[in-house]
């Protein structure tokens, strides 16, 4: 099982819908997680921290479930230019380890 | 000005060669790393330097030698080029390696070995 797990999508939904996904993470002692953004041949850029009691910024909400060892992205009212590829961060307690998940596709059409 | 810089944009080589990559951080950080993005997109951390001493190291062939000549710098380092080293390269940096802090990528390296 690997350590940091998204699912691949593509997600393809009409703008304006909302859309939501999942990162599972297999360690426990993780203690950091983020939602990271990356736009075709762009480097990765902060989307959103994820803090334990949830946190919401604008149209994209990220919630923590320590307990099933999940994190989640929503995303309201989608927009063309939400189209892209998001990709769940795990940083371990040491802060020795730094772990990608694969990425999840989204696809907004008009 | 841009935060995060690296150094060639695109390079194109051939199988045994030895090349480097160049980066550099405007943003006063403490913490720069070296990531490779492969043909999967799978994005992986190689290593992480703190104030030019290296903390994540995590299983690259030895061919692959990272240098940090001052906090702001972060060059990477590749003998003997094989096929399988063709990804793109990010270099980033943030104020900390632990908890919340955001990490600033630079462009990418797409490196192709022929």
């Amino acid at each position: 099982r690997k350590e940091v797990e998204q699912d691949p999508g593509p997600f393809n939904v009409p703008e304006g819908a909302t859309v939501a996904f999942n990162c599972t993470y297999s360690n426990s002692a993780s203690q950091s997680f983020f939602w990271y953004r990356q736009d075709c041949r762009k480097e990765p850029k902060l989307l959103m921290s994820v803090y334990s009691s949830g946190n919401e910024d604008g149209r994209f909400t990220a919630q923590l479930n320590r307990a099933s060892q999940y994190i989640s992205l929503l995303i309201r009212d989608s927009k063309l230019s939400d189209s892209a590829t998001y990709l769940c961060v795990v940083k371990y307690s040491s802060a020795s380890k730094i772990i990608f998940g694969s990425g999840t596709r989204l696809s907004i059409r008009p | 000005d841009t935060a995060v810089s690296q150094t060639p944009k695109y390079l194109v080589t051939q199988m045994g060669n030895d090349k480097s990559i160049k980066c550099e951080q405007n943003l006063g950080h403490d913490t720069m790393y070296w990531y490779k993005q492969d043909s999967k997109k799978f994005l992986k951390i190689m290593f992480s330097y703190n104030n030019k001493e290296l903390i994540i190291n995590e299983t690259v062939p030895n061919r692959f030698s990272p240098k940090s000549p001052d906090k702001a710098h972060l060059n990477l380092h590749i003998n003997s080029l094989e096929l399988g080293d063709s990804a793109v390269y990010f270099c980033a940096s943030s104020q900390e390696l632990a908890g919340f802090d955001e990490q600033f990528f630079g462009p990418g390296t797409r490196l192709t070995v022929l």
